[in-house]
């Protein structure tokens, strides 16, 4: 079947660190991949994604590249800021109908 | 472009009672998702139409949860007798068709509570 393995949280870092959340998945097929931000109080938006092995999706200063031979999506950031605090949640889309599958989601905290 | 609407934002029953919450999606989007998010979870497929079919409902109880999208535009999902493990956020998605690569747009969610 089809699942998201997330890494758990919460994770707290202090501005300018770098982040990685790590996401590993289980389909059938050949899944697009996600990851979703939920910012305090607001719905879910798309922040990147991957379509296909080897493709690399980045949008504000966040990469992830999906690896078929390790089954992961790892999201990073090399420097994050206060504005990042947020659920980050990794998903996948099946190949059929775009039903997805999401992680737990991780809750990222960043402190000045 | 006007986003996902969903109405209520909040709402507390008590159990056996019956709710109902409202979806109305971007304009010209054909697939429509339900979706159940309980606390410390990611979100859960409920349902899943395109256009004024269903696709998918293989996770949708179906003994207390029903979903409607009438003439394929918004869409209701009500649950009767509502449970204490009902609490959750139902988050309504659409996208503009429901191949892998379309992305899918989320409303702020209903917060239900039942106690």
């Amino acid at each position: 079947g089809n699942s998201v393995t997330q890494m758990e949280g919460p994770v707290t870092l202090s501005e300018e660190a770098f982040l990685t959340i790590n996401c590993t998945y289980t389909a059938t097929g050949y899944p697009s991949l996600f990851w979703y931000v939920q910012y305090p109080g607001e719905g879910l938006q798309l922040l990147l994604k991957a379509t296909k092995a080897d493709d690399k999706g980045s949008n504000k200063g966040f990469e992830a590249t999906y690896r078929k031979e390790t089954t992961s999506f790892h999201l990073e950031k090399g420097s994050v800021q206060v504005s990042d605090s947020a659920v980050y949640f990794c998903a996948l889309s099946a190949n059929t109908g775009n039903q997805f599958y999401f992680g737990t989601g991780t809750s990222l905290t960043v402190i000045p | 472009e006007a986003g996902v609407a969903q109405s209520p934002r909040y709402k507390i029953i008590e159990k056996r009672q019956s709710v109902a919450f409202w979806c109305n999606p971007i304009s010209g989007h054909a697939t429509l998702y339900w979706y159940q998010q309980i606390l410390g979870q990611g979100p859960k497929l409920l349902i899943q139409f395109q256009n004024n079919g269903v696709v998918d409902d293989s996770q949708l109880p179906k003994d207390r949860f029903s979903a409607e999208r009438l003439k394929g535009v918004d869409s209701t999902l009500k649950i009767q007798p509502a449970k204490l493990e009902d609490s959750a956020v139902y988050l309504c998605a659409s996208s503009l068709e429901k191949g892998s690569s379309y992305e899918q747009y989320f409303g702020p969610g209903t917060r239900l509570t039942v106690t």
